[in-house]
């Protein structure tokens, strides 16, 4: 099966632009998850989507992060505006609905560095 | 609120050797545990996943173990090979389904 597909692989931006990831998860997977990973850490949620539905949005900063999953498949990360603390690996997972012990499955992440 | 923590930060050994990996954590109230392996550059691929029922998993060279008392999970890694060299991160999930990674383990493994 074709793993979960992220968009653009790396992105360099000025800080106070706009920036947009797009991911892709595997087919069937209902629950979507947005990651961040800083240098040196683990990967730390965003978002969490069940279908099109927000389970968990509570560590995504909503005055600058924005995320959408229309249709309950593709979904789109944005940030307007970046800064230079937003340099990080967006890493993209999926796993699939039927009950909590499904593994979560990764795309290889968009590396987003601003200057 | 969940802490992951994964010590030692980085781990060098010969080719050949057995190995452990360790991670702690401190609300014992959790769904499973996940070990993952991260190549520079890469996403993460899952290893193993032990749900709270289970005391172990085994695939292949790798067994885990999950102590859900003392907050600790092992992973095992046997007759290590420099393929083996990357960053394994733990993930433990609570009920609500929110998982909280370790900042992981940098192995390398010398020819």
């Amino acid at each position: 099966e074709a793993g979960v597909a992220q968009s653009p692989r790396y992105k360099i931006i000025e800080k106070r632009q706009s920036v947009a990831f797009w991911c892709n998860p595997i087919s069937g997977h209902a629950t979507l998850y947005w990651y961040q990973q800083i240098l040196g850490q683990g990967p730390k949620l965003l978002i969490q989507f069940q279908n099109n539905g927000v389970v968990d949005d509570s560590q995504l900063p909503k005055d600058r992060f924005s995320a959408e999953r229309l249709k309950g498949v593709d979904s789109t990360l944005k940030i307007q505006p970046a800064k230079l603390e937003d340099s990080a690996v967006y890493l993209c997972a999926s796993s699939s609905f039927t009950g909590l012990n499904q593994p979560q499955h990764f795309g290889d992440g968009t590396r987003l560095s601003i200057l | 609120k969940q802490e992951v923590t994964q010590i030692p930060a980085a781990l060098s050994v010969p080719e050949g050797e057995n190995l452990v990996l360790n991670c702690s954590f401190t609300d014992s109230a959790i769904y499973n545990l996940q070990w993952f392996r991260q190549d520079p550059g890469k996403g993460l691929t899952s290893l193993l996943l032990i749900q709270s029922s289970q005391r172990e998993q085994t695939s292949g060279r790798l067994n885990a173990s999950l102590d859900k008392s003392s907050g600790r999970s092992t992973l095992y890694i046997a007759a290590s090979q420099p393929g083996d060299s990357a960053t394994y991160l733990c993930a433990v999930r609570r009920r609500a389904g929110k998982s909280t990674f370790g900042d992981g383990t940098t192995l390398t493994v010398k020819p």
